[in-house]
């Protein structure tokens, strides 16, 4: 199976940088996505990475390695309302994802 | 545009009963994904829909369970009957065909209790 490794936690203060990494089997890969959660609503999407490099978007920028099965959101100028659990996902055969079991951010003032 | 709607947002039921949880995916959206996400673990994939054919079920866990999704619009996942390690959050999700990217569009999920 395909196994997606990433911190359990994070803290970090309104205002600063943080990077959330992962790691997952390179076996198999069709893309790496990163989805952000609030407590009790939808996963959102929030980048895609499938060719070696970074994606910019906003505040929110991610980072892929295919040969090192490697990949770490970067989030910029941290906002309260950026306090969620942020969920690494590889997809394989069939456009079927595999989720970690997700990082859980708390921005702090 | 409305998004992925999903219904009950919670149902509770006893160990042996049968529920049934509903999913509508984005308008024009062919596939349709269910998940899981049992407490304290990853969300996993259950099965995937491309109009109204199963196109993966690898992930169902066993034959208490029961997707369909007649007519390619909405579908259904029946649980029956249904048992105490079946609680955790189900969730649907859907996607265009076209893009490359082909993200999926999470639905905000059905808590399922079992007691």
């Amino acid at each position: 199976g395909q196994n997606i490794d990433q911190p359990t936690e994070m803290t970090a203060t309104e205002g600063a940088i943080v990077q959330i990494n992962c790691t997952y089997q390179t076996s198999g890969f069709n893309g790496l996505f990163w989805y952000q959660q609030h407590a009790g609503e939808a996963p959102t999407f929030l980048s895609y990475n499938v060719l070696d490099g970074l994606e910019e978007k906003g505040r929110f920028s991610s980072f892929l390695s295919r040969s090192k099965g490697y990949s770490y959101l970067l989030l910029k100028e941290l906002q309260m309302k950026d306090s969620a659990s942020y969920l690494c996902a590889q997809r394989g055969g069939g456009n079927k994802l595999t989720f970690g079991t997700g990082t859980q951010l708390k921005v702090e003032l | 545009e409305a998004g992925v709607t999903q219904f009950p947002s919670h149902s509770v039921i006893e160990k042996g009963q049968t529920v049934t949880l509903r999913c509508d995916p984005i308008s024009g959206h062919d596939n349709l994904y269910w998940y899981r996400r049992v407490m304290g673990k990853e969300i996993k994939f259950l099965l995937h829909f491309v109009k109204e054919s199963k196109q993966d079920e690898s992930g169902m866990p066993n034959n208490r369970f029961l997707a369909e999704r007649t007519g390619g619009t909405y579908s259904t996942l029946k649980v029956q009957p249904a048992e105490l390690e079946d609680s955790g959050v189900y969730f649907c999700a859907s996607s265009q065909v076209a893009s490359s990217r082909n993200e999926q569009f999470f639905g905000p999920g059905t808590r399922l209790t079992v007691l």
